[in-house]
């Protein structure tokens, strides 16, 4: 069984950091990953989405890693900024299905 | 243009009644995917519409639960006899094309913010 893990659940940063949110999974045969972003109130946008077959993906101040054989990604953001706090989510879909897996996310603050 | 839209945005019901939350996706997204989001737990999936074909309903909890979707639009998610622990937020997403393309990229709904007293 599929099983996503976010470390850590919650970091508080200064603006202006780089930092760094780790995702993994036990079951290396996914077919893609997705990064959403989740603000109080309002639904999940998507962020990235990394095929198999990628290793990263670049977007603005984000950056998306995939290591699929060691079931890890990462979301990298550069010169953090109050609006970018919200919940972190990833996901990965198996190879043999539609079905998104969620981990429980990470609460990112950025402190002005 | 809209994005997915969700209703009610908060529903309160007394445990034992039963409740409808309704989910429009975007326009010409051909498929729909429930979730469900328990307080301190991850975004769980329910159930899955691609156009005409029979729907996955693998995710649903118990068969209290049942789903429909109108015309390949609108969706409506039930939920009879309603339990405390149906309490979450249940969010509805739609996608371009079905899963296993690369435009397969889920748009979600500010999700219905169920309460069961």
């Amino acid at each position: 069984k599929q099983e996503v893990t976010q470390i850590p659940a919650a970091l508080s940063v200064p603006e202006g950091e780089n930092l760094v949110l780790n995702c993994s999974f036990t079951d290396s045969a996914i077919y893609n990953l997705q990064w959403f972003r989740q603000d109080p109130g309002k639904g999940l946008t998507s962020l990235l989405l990394i095929q198999s077959s990628q290793r990263e993906q670049t977007s603005g101040r984000l950056n998306a890693s995939l290591d699929k054989s060691s079931g890890r990604s990462t979301l990298y953001i550069a010169a953090s900024q109050p609006g970018d706090s919200a919940t972190y989510l990833c996901a990965v879909r198996l190879d043999s299905s539609y079905k998104l897996i969620f981990g429980s996310g990470t609460r990112l603050l950025v402190r002005p | 243009g809209a994005g997915v839209s969700q209703s009610p945005s908060n529903k309160v019901t007394e445990k034992g009644k039963d409740v409808e939350l309704r989910c429009d996706p975007i326009s010409g997204h051909t498929a729909l995917y429930w979730y469900r989001q328990s307080l301190g737990q991850g975004l769980e999936f329910l159930i899955y519409f691609q156009g005409n074909s029979a729907p996955d309903k693998s995710g649903l909890p118990s068969d209290r639960f049942s789903a429909e979707r109108t015309g390949g639009s609108v969706s409506t998610l039930t939920i009879q006899r309603t339990q405390q622990e149906d309490s979450a937020v249940y969010l509805c997403a739609s996608s371009l094309v079905p899963s296993g393309t690369l435009q397969e990229t889920q748009y979600f709904g500010p999700g219905t913010r169920l309460l069961v007293l």
